[in-house]
């Protein structure tokens, strides 16, 4: 399988602590993204690196939050002092600039903060 | 700034009839538009997209979707519901900043 893959699928944390996620995305995909879904509702976006620049960050993205890219391929998201707000489905998603319109996406990090 | 509102959080049909997923968009350019499909505990799965041409554009697991751009409306549509058909659909516009602004999404059901 060559799609976006997403590490762990499912963490269960205490208010608090830390957590990371990994994404890794389509092979020689140049963009890749961060979305946030909460139940019910439709993915937020977070913030994308263009290679290993982070382009654009979304209002959504606190100073808990920081997303790393730092050679281009794979990405994490870290979460400091996690809130119960912070439950939600993390999913991660990749493109390539020459086919820029098209955005595929991982199957997500389940994340409940308890 | 573009936008996706999808009428109807939850839409009923029975297996074999027509579904109608709607959607409509605001953008100051030219849209870029897709419809993604997300089955439980999932990530999105892209069903189609419209980008240029075509307004009618087809896509996997028999779904279509026609750009109307009078209307700002990309619905989408299948003939014949299948059960397996049941899941959220969610629909998007690609914006200048390179990101998709998705709807709230329409949960299809279907009944035996």
């Amino acid at each position: 399988d060559t799609g976006v893959s997403q590490d762990p699928r499912h963490k269960i944390t205490k208010r608090g602590q830390n957590v990371t996620f990994r994404c890794d995305p389509i092979s020689e995909h140049n963009r890749l993204y961060w979305y946030r879904q909460t139940l019910g509702q439709g993915p937020e976006f977070l913030t994308y690196f263009q290679n290993e620049a982070q382009l654009e960050k979304s209002r959504l993205l606190s100073d808990r939050f920081s997303a790393e890219r730092p050679k281009g391929s794979f990405s994490t998201l870290e979460i400091q002092r996690t809130e119960q707000g912070d439950s939600a489905m993390y999913l991660c998603a990749s493109s390539l600039i020459a086919t820029g319109n098209t955005i595929y996406f991982g199957e997500g990090s389940w994340l409940t903060v308890v | 700034a573009q936008s996706v509102t999808q009428l109807g959080s939850h839409v009923s049909v029975s297996e074999g009839a027509l579904v109608l997923l709607r959607c409509n968009y605001s953008s100051s350019v030219p849209p870029y538009l897709f419809w993604y499909v997300q089955y439980p505990n999932q990530g999105l799965q892209l069903l189609l997209k419209y980008t240029t041409g075509a307004t009618l554009v087809k896509g996997i697991n028999g779904f279509e979707a026609e750009f109307k751009k009078s209307e700002t409306s990309f619905h989408l549509t299948k003939p014949s519901a299948h059960m397996s058909d049941a899941a959220e659909y969610f629909c998007a516009v690609h914006n200048a900043g390179n990101m998709l602004t998705f709807g709230g999404g329409t949960r299809l059901m279907v009944k035996p």
